[in-house]
């Protein structure tokens, strides 16, 4: 079974500090990788799709790389609204599995 | 706008069973597939079961499998999810989500959830 791993799990940072999340695959997927923003009591957003695909409306401050195994999401100059948990989504054949989501804190 | 609505959330005890709903508007449901996807109190996200635009075709995590069953009524814009044998394990908040966009005869962004519900929270305790 396919597993995501998400590095790190929790992450304290300031505001306008450049943020890094990882996902590692267990094997390689193709680019079918998307991230989502998850604030407390709400639902998951995406932020990004096949890989590097920003969504629309998503601030330019986002941005997804990566293939094969290894995926990040970066968030090149973190804001207030941006303190939330992340995930990282994979899709093959009809079956969908998450991260187990980034906690990105106020330091 | 697209809005999904679900209910059918509760209480409910070991070994029991709920049926969930949600409702569609703001797009053509019946050209969308869906998807449920649940999260477990302070956990993280586990898709559940996803369903083609005519229902003709499901599938499930190995998690649900044989015990819950999806299904939509496109003309009520309605999706569906039967749990039976329900476990502690289940406890969770139960998200509607839309899938790929199959108006023009192949879908595409199958692989994504760009539409969420608000979710409806599903408690298994005695």
């Amino acid at each position: 079974d396919m597993q995501l791993t998400q590095s790190p799990s929790t992450l304290s940072a300031s505001v306008g500090d450049r943020v890094t999340i990882t996902c590692r695959a267990s094997q390689s997927v193709n680019n079918w990788v998307a991230w989502y923003q998850q604030k407390p009591g709400k639902a998951p957003k995406v932020l990004i799709s096949a890989a590097s695909n920003l969504e629309s409306g998503v601030p330019s401050r986002f941005s997804g790389s990566g293939s094969g195994t290894e995926f990040t999401l970066t968030i090149s100059s973190l804001q207030a609204d941006d303190f939330a948990t992340y995930y990282c989504q994979q899709y093959n054949s009809y079956s969908w599995t998450f991260g187990q989501g980034t906690k990105v804190e106020i330091k | 706008e697209v809005h999904l609505v679900e209910s059918g959330g509760g209480l409910v005890q070991p070994g029991g069973s709920r049926r969930l709903s949600c409702v569609a508007s703001g797009f053509t449901f019946s050209s969308y597939e869906m998807n449920w996807v649940r999260q477990a109190p302070g956990k993280g996200l586990e898709w559940v079961s996803n369903i083609t635009t005519s229902g003709s075709v499901t599938n499930y995590a190995d998690a649900v499998k044989g015990r819950f069953t999806i299904s939509r009524d496109n003309a009520k814009n309605s999706l569906y999810l039967q749990m039976t044998s329900l476990t502690v394990e289940d406890t969770a908040v139960y998200y509607c989500a839309r899938g790929g966009d199959c108006r023009n005869g192949e879908c595409r962004n199958t692989a994504y959830f760009h539409h969420w519900g608000q979710g409806t929270v599903v408690i298994v305790s005695s």
